[in-house]
């Protein structure tokens, strides 16, 4: 069975400073997508980043950056110069590549940026 | 980019009437949309799996006929909620493949509809 564990409840961040949010999944399929989505509290879900498990490269997005290690199976999200904007609930996700394509969450990470 | 709405944003029901929830693809066509639910300060869990012209395929846990699900085109999907009680109240999200999609990651969220049963 597929699993994504998030293992901090919260998070503070200086502004300007850049944070990591860890994740490590668990699955036993070859072909998969990992996905940090960022939640405020409107609580619409905005896409941030995608790693393929085949890419070589950590992706990028801008601010954003996925540190990709695929052996000790864990996909976090690296944000430079935060800013207060970024203050929100992040959560990474698993979507099943080989099957219904399903897609599972984290239990998320609540981001604090201070002035 | 692509864009999904979902219908009501907010609505408050009595406990034992029904509430539907609506979720559209608007720019794109969706073969499959997903149902999840998310509890204040807690993560989304996935509902159901809602392939368009087929029965949906629901997560374990999760009451088949209490979740009603309906994908009768490719751009709609609903949600009702029968015999509503208090502890249904949630916020429900729906998300959309794009068919045609030649992006990696072509699910879209909608905004989510935030069921309240009094």
């Amino acid at each position: 069975a597929q699993k994504i564990t998030q293992t901090q409840p919260g998070m503070f961040v200086q502004e300007k400073e850049a944070v990591t949010l860890d994740c490590t999944y668990d699955t036993s399929d070859p072909s998969y997508g990992l996905f940090w989505y960022k939640q405020p509290s409107s609580g619409e879900m905005i896409f941030l980043i995608y790693q393929g498990s085949y890419d070589q490269q950590n992706a990028t997005e801008g601010r954003y950056s996925l540190n990709f290690q695929k052996a000790r199976k864990s996909a976090n999200l690296v944000i430079s110069a935060s800013q207060l904007g970024d203050s929100a609930m992040y959560f990474c996700a698993m979507r099943d590549d080989t099957g219904g394509f399903k897609t599972i969450f984290g239990a998320g990470t609540r981001l604090f940026v201070k002035a | 980019g692509a864009v999904v709405s979902q219908h009501p944003s907010r609505v408050i029901c009595k406990s034992g009437t029904s509430v539907k929830i609506e979720c559209r693809s608007l720019d794109f066509q969706a073969t499959t949309m997903f149902w999840y639910r998310q509890f204040p300060k807690q993560s989304l869990m996935l509902m159901a799996t809602s392939n368009e012209g087929s029965k949906a395929t629901y997560e374990q846990g999760v009451e088949k006929d209490k979740f009603l699900i309906n994908h009768a085109s490719l751009t709609l999907s609903t949600l009702t909620v029968t015999s509503a009680h208090p502890e249904d109240s949630s916020f429900y999200i729906c998300s959309a493949r794009d068919l045609a999609g030649t992006d990696l990651y072509e699910q879209y969220f909608g905004p989510g509809t935030r069921l309240t049963v009094t």
